[in-house]
């Protein structure tokens, strides 16, 4: 079955940095965009960022522009999203998710990693 | 930026009710909505996608439907598993914030 696990959250002080993993399975990887969303505590959903298929498509959110790198190695089945100059703002839970474009929707969900940018 | 702005905020009805939540899009998407479920510290599910398509395993009593910028996501006969927040998005970013069906 399909399943998405995300890992590498954590405390981390304003101005750090944190990598975050999604390690997929039970689909081919490659052939799928991939989207990373976010919640803050108490709040919506926020999309953050997708990539295409091979990586050579990405967008960002605007709050996360020049900040975020979001990538992925189909080798190993895994997305990851690279937060530089974490920012108060940026705690939330990060959710992996598969994308698929031909249903235009996020069809498959990870549980999520929790992210909390604190001092 | 598209701007999704959905309504109500909280709906709060009974089990056996119909429900209707709206989500309207500050320009046209075309069919490109889909509609989540998300429940307490669980991830959000699939239920819509192409404003009106039941994904894989949602129950009939859901029902989605709209064009352009007006979209409505219907729960014919409320359960009690159904009460939850509910989220619109199109084009696979941006999401509306949500309404919270809470049993009355």
């Amino acid at each position: 079955q399909v399943q998405l696990v995300e890992s590498g959250g954590g405390l981390v002080k304003p101005g750090g940095s944190l990598r975050l993993s999604c390690a997929v399975s039970g689909f081919t990887f490659s052939d799928y965009y991939m989207s990373w969303i976010r919640q803050a505590p108490g709040k919506g959903l926020e999309w953050v960022s997708y990539i295409s298929r091979s990586g050579d498509i990405i967008s960002y959110a605007d709050s996360v522009e020049g900040r975020f790198t979001i990538s992925r190695d189909n080798a190993k089945n895994s997305l990851y999203l690279q937060m530089n100059s974490l920012r108060a703002e940026d705690t939330a839970v990060y959710y992996c998710a598969r994308d698929n474009v031909d249903i235009v929707a996020l069809d498959y969900w990870g549980q999520g990693t929790l992210v909390t940018v604190s001092s | 930026e598209i701007v999704l702005t959905q309504s109500p905020a909280t709906l709060s009805l009974s089990p056996g009710e119909r429900a209707t939540l709206s989500c309207r899009a500050s320009q046209s998407v075309s069919s490109y909505l889909a509609w989540y479920q998300q429940k307490p510290g669980q991830a959000p599910r699939l239920l819509m996608y192409d404003a009106s398509n039941r994904a894989t395993g949602i129950p009939a009593r859901f029902s989605g439907s709209g064009s352009g910028t007006d979209f409505t996501l219907t729960i014919s006969s409320l359960e009690p598993e159904d009460f939850a927040v509910y989220y619109c998005q199109q084009r696979s970013n941006t999401f509306g914030q949500g309404t919270k069906l809470e049993i009355e």
